[in-house]
């Protein structure tokens, strides 16, 4: 089984300051790990996944995200908050990607981020 | 590449009417999968297919909710009778070995 827990359903940072977006996982099997962004009204845009390979992963819009298996996280950071930043942000997991295409998505209940002046 | 298409992008109806949303998902992914989006919440998985056998519907409500993909590529998700708690965003995307894409979603409200 597999799931999902993002600490801190709100954060609030300066713009300009640094982003921090907690994300613990549990899963049986090696996980597939992602980040994704929601803008209001819109749809689930994917931020950056860790499958194998560098446990530092780097994304879009200058965000990264460090897969620790020890500590069961993928925290993802950004060193500058900008205001375009502020959105409804998801981390989901997976299990691995099999000959159709990848497992279901299992999501956290997401972290909205608030970035002021 | 065209990404996944759904429509409609909003619906309005009232509790215990039907109602039927539509995806089609990028040209050539096996895999498609609908979401439900509570206001608040994560998404959720409904269904998932694989071209057009189904995966994991192990969280549809199937008293009231249905879902085909007939030739394995489009597929419709029904609603029927509607609850108000069925008031969400219902996202459909669609896999291959390379990635996943997400749908812009159709919001439903159920009055």
């Amino acid at each position: 089984a597999q799931s999902v827990t993002q600490l801190g359903s709100h954060v609030s940072v300066s713009e300009g300051a640094l982003v921090l977006l907690r994300c613990n996982y549990s899963s049986s099997v090696p996980p597939y790990l992602f980040w994704y962004v929601q803008y209001p009204n819109q749809g689930l845009q994917l931020l950056l996944k860790y499958t194998t390979g560098a446990t530092l992963v780097k994304g879009i819009n200058g965000f990264e995200a460090e897969f620790k298996k020890s500590e069961t996280s993928f925290h993802l950071t950004k060193p500058s908050a900008h205001m375009s930043d502020a959105a409804e942000y998801f981390c989901a997991v997976s299990g691995a990607v099999f000959s159709g295409g990848y497992n279901k998505l299992i999501f956290g209940a997401g972290t909205r981020l608030a970035v002021h002046p | 590449e065209a990404g996944v298409a759904q429509s409609p992008r909003y619906k309005i109806i009232e509790k215990r009417q039907s109602v039927a949303f539509w995806c089609n998902p990028i040209s050539g992914h096996a895999t498609l999968y609908w979401y439900q989006q509570i206001l608040g919440q994560g998404p959720k998985l409904l269904i998932q297919f694989q071209n057009n056998g189904v995966v994991d519907d192990s969280q549809l409500p199937k008293d009231r909710f249905s879902a085909e993909r007939l030739k394995g590529v489009d597929s419709t998700l029904k609603i029927q009778p509607a609850k108000l708690e069925d008031s969400a965003v219902y996202l459909c995307a669609s896999s291959s070995r390379v990635g996943y894409t997400f749908g812009s979603g159709t919001r439903l409200t159920v009055v």
